[in-house]
């Protein structure tokens, strides 16, 4: 079965410093990896998909994601964190083996401290 | 564009009782699942709609159903509630069955008491 795993449950970083969210994938074929945020009481908001091609891929707000094929991971990064980036960060895989379900990982809290 | 709409936001059953979620796609797309977020966890995937037949279920009871209308958008029932159906149930839309993102409503919150 496909899964993820967000080893930090908890990641704290000064505004203006750059963020670094870790993701790790265990995944039969090829993986489709996504990123999305979820801000309190709201639903979750995509941020950035790998499905082929550049192992650096760009999403919004300045978020960008490395997929690393040989340390099975794909960690979420942004050059200078802001305040406003606080939020529950959650990476999934789409699990091809059923269908296009998404399987999340428990999620990551990300605190920004001014 | 209007994105994926969900209603009610909030709701409030007591055990045994039955609920109606409502979810609205985005516009454009065809497909939608619906997920279950208990607290301080990671989205679950109920089951998906695709012309108007449910196409994929996980690990639910049949106590969970759903429906999709000619006009793509869905229902999700849960009959028979109790303490643990309390969690935020999350409609995401999405264009067919393939790769295509999956995009989120906002959410309804259930509280069973």
């Amino acid at each position: 079965a496909q899964s993820v795993a967000q080893p930090e449950d908890q990641v704290n970083v000064a505004e203006g410093n750059p963020l670094t969210v870790k993701c790790t994938y265990s995944v039969s074929g090829n993986p489709y990896l996504f990123w999305y945020v979820q801000y309190p009481n709201r639903g979750l908001q995509f941020l950035l998909k790998y499905i082929t091609g550049d192992n650096l891929v760009k999403g919004s707000y300045g978020f960008e994601a490395e997929f690393n094929k040989s340390q099975t991971s794909f960690h979420l990064k942004k050059p200078s964190a802001l305040v406003s980036d606080s939020a529950l960060y959650f990476c999934a895989v789409r699990d091809m083996e059923y269908g296009n379900k998404l399987v999340f990982g428990a999620g990551t809290i990300l605190r920004v401290k001014s | 564009d209007a994105g994926v709409t969900q209603s009610p936001t909030h709701l409030i059953k007591t055990r045994g009782q039955q609920v109606t979620l409502r979810c609205s796609p985005k516009s454009g797309h065809d497909t939608v699942s619906w997920y279950q977020q208990a607290l301080g966890q990671g989205p679950q995937f109920i089951f998906q709609y695709y012309e108007e037949e449910e196409r994929q279920r996980g690990n639910f009871p049949d106590r969970f159903s759903g429906h999709q209308f000619p006009n793509y958008s869905s229902e999700l029932n849960v009959n028979a509630l109790w303490l643990g159906d309390s969690a935020l149930y999350l409609c995401a839309s999405s264009q067919g069955t393939g790769t295509d993102t999956q995009y989120f409503g906002p959410g309804t919150r259930l509280t069973v008491l």
